[in-house]
């Protein structure tokens, strides 16, 4: 498997509260990515990086921002959650031009 | 913004039927890529399209790229229990851009 991995796992947080999903590589990728899924919604795109320090928004950014200050580090904040955040986040990476790795998902509940 | 949208969004097949799930983009693409996703897992990458027209197989396996690139097709031949999951396509607007998901297809698999 890739070197991606996802933290937390799981976590359930109160509506209101900020959270932050980390993304780890090891793969020196250029491009990560934040999806979320929802049943009957697929894989939303939240936000993207192209490099180091330089994102975009998404389809659903709404709520959410983004930083990497690493080649190897793409964080996920929710700035203050709430219910309709509840989802799973996915992390990907790739190198822009081929297939595209994903890290195991991260369940997210706000009560 | 760039759309991807699948169709039928869910099918049930008995073992030893076929099964064909289609991808249709708003714009056109660069390549599109197609991902399954197990049950409770992650999605996994299963074969990137890049030419008008292209088709590849892998075993029971048919990929289709449209003519004028905004739409494919994967076709299964006589399904497996094994074949059960949601089946992405996801298509770049642009060579080194960012990777939109559709909307997936789920596939459940009977005896």
């Amino acid at each position: 498997d890739a070197g991606i991995t996802q933290s937390p796992r799981h976590k359930v947080t109160e509506t209101g509260t900020p959270v932050t999903l980390r993304c780890h590589q090891t793969e020196n990728h250029r491009y990560m990515y934040w999806y979320r899924q929802d049943p009957g919604h697929g894989l939303r795109l939240i936000h993207y990086s192209y490099g180091v320090k330089d994102t975009d928004k998404g389809e659903v950014s709404d709520g959410y921002s983004v930083s990497r200050s690493k080649t190897e580090d793409f964080l996920l904040t929710l700035e203050s959650a709430t219910s309709s955040q509840t989802s799973v986040y996915f992390c990907a990476i790739s190198d822009g031009y081929t297939e595209a790795f994903f890290g195991q998902g991260t369940r997210l509940t706000v009560v | 913004g760039q759309q991807v949208m699948q169709i039928p969004q869910y099918q049930h097949v008995q073992e030893g039927e076929d099964f064909t799930t289609y991808c249709n983009s708003s714009t056109t693409l660069s390549n599109i890529q197609w991902y399954k996703q197990r049950p409770g897992g992650h999605p996994v990458f299963l074969i990137q399209l890049v030419k008008s027209g292209e088709v590849k197989k892998q075993k029971r396996l048919t990929f289709q790229f449209g003519e004028a690139k905004k739409n494919s097709s994967l076709h299964i031949t006589a399904t497996q229990t094994t074949d059960v999951g949601t089946y992405f396509c996801a298509g770049q607007g642009g060579t080194a851009s960012k990777l939109t998901f559709g909307t997936g297809t789920r596939l459940q698999v009977t005896l």
